[in-house]
C-alpha cells in the first residue's frame, strides 16, 4: 500500500485565516481524494483532485473556500480558507491503492477559535 | 446517489462475536469496504467485498448480497483493542464517478 505523509497534524487558527494542508505520497498516483470528518461524524468527501486538471468538488463543497493543488502524481494541498469555528474538523487525504481501497494519511486536526 | 445505513453504536463483551450490518443504495457498485478507526486516528482498511460471499480474513470475516444491498462484518473473539468506529463504504462506478463514500459508522465498545 501506499505511505501518505501528511501536514501538519494539527494545528489552532483564529477565525478569517487560511490553513494549508499538504499530502506527499510515496508513489504516484492518479486521484487523490479530501474528506472532512467533523467531531463524531463520519467521512464526508470534499473533492477529488487529478494532476493536470481542475478539482471535482462534491456538492456543499467550493473552490474558493476549498481550493486544491495538485502540481504532480506524487503531492496534493487543500486550503481551508477564510475560517470558521464550522470548519473545525478532522481532514485527511487518501490514496487508491493498487488493491481498491483507500489509504488514508494521518489526519490534520483543525481547531478555528 | 447512495445511502449507506449502518448502526449508530453497539456493545460486546471481550471473546465474543459480534455482527455489524450495512445496508445501501448505489446507482453503481464496485465493492464494499469495511475500516476501523481508533478514535483520533484515521482509518485503515479491513476488507473488501465485490462478489457476494464471505471473506475471511483472520477474526475479521465481511459479507456481501449485492442483490439486498447487504453486507456485515464479523468480529470473532473480541478483545478490548477492538474497541473503535467501523465504517461501510461503498465505490461507485459509473463513468464520472469513481469514488468511495463512508456510512457513518457503528461505535463498537468491548466490555470485559
Amino acid at each position: 500500500s501506499a505511505v501518505i505523509s501528511q501536514k501538519p497534524s494539527r494545528d489552532i487558527c483564529q477565525r478569517g485565516t487560511s490553513l494549508t494542508i499538504q499530502c506527499q505520497v510515496d508513489s504516484q498516483v492518479t486521484m487523490m481524494f479530501w474528506y472532512r470528518q467533523q467531531p463524531g461524524q463520519s467521512l464526508t468527501l470534499i473533492a477529488t483532485a487529478n494532476q493536470g486538471s481542475e478539482a471535482t468538488y462534491e456538492s456543499g463543497f467550493v473552490i474558493d473556500k476549498f481550493p486544491i493543488s495538485r502540481p504532480n502524481l506524487t503531492f496534493s494541498t487543500l486550503t481551508v480558507s477564510n475560517m470558521s469555528p464550522e470548519d473545525s474538523s478532522i481532514y485527511l487525504c487518501s490514496v487508491d491503492d493498487r488493491e481498491g481501497s483507500y489509504t488514508f494519511g494521518s489526519g490534520t486536526r483543525l481547531t478555528v477559535v | 446517489g447512495q445511502n449507506i445505513d449502518q448502526p449508530t453504536e453497539m456493545t460486546a463483551t471481550e471473546g465474543a462475536i459480534v455482527q455489524i450490518n450495512c445496508t445501501y443504495q448505489t446507482s453503481g457498485f464496485n465493492g464494499l469496504f469495511w475500516y476501523q478507526q481508533h478514535a483520533g486516528e484515521a482509518p485503515t482498511f479491513l476488507s473488501y467485498n465485490v462478489l457476494d460471499g464471505l471473506e475471511e480474513k483472520g477474526r475479521f470475516s465481511s459479507f456481501l448480497s449485492r442483490s439486498k444491498g447487504y453486507s456485515y462484518l464479523l468480529l470473532k473473539e473480541l478483545q478490548m483493542k477492538d474497541s473503535a468506529s467501523y465504517l461501510c463504504a461503498v465505490r461507485d462506478l459509473t463513468p464520472d464517478n469513481n469514488d468511495m463514500r463512508f456510512g457513518a459508522g457503528t461505535r463498537l465498545t468491548v466490555k470485559p
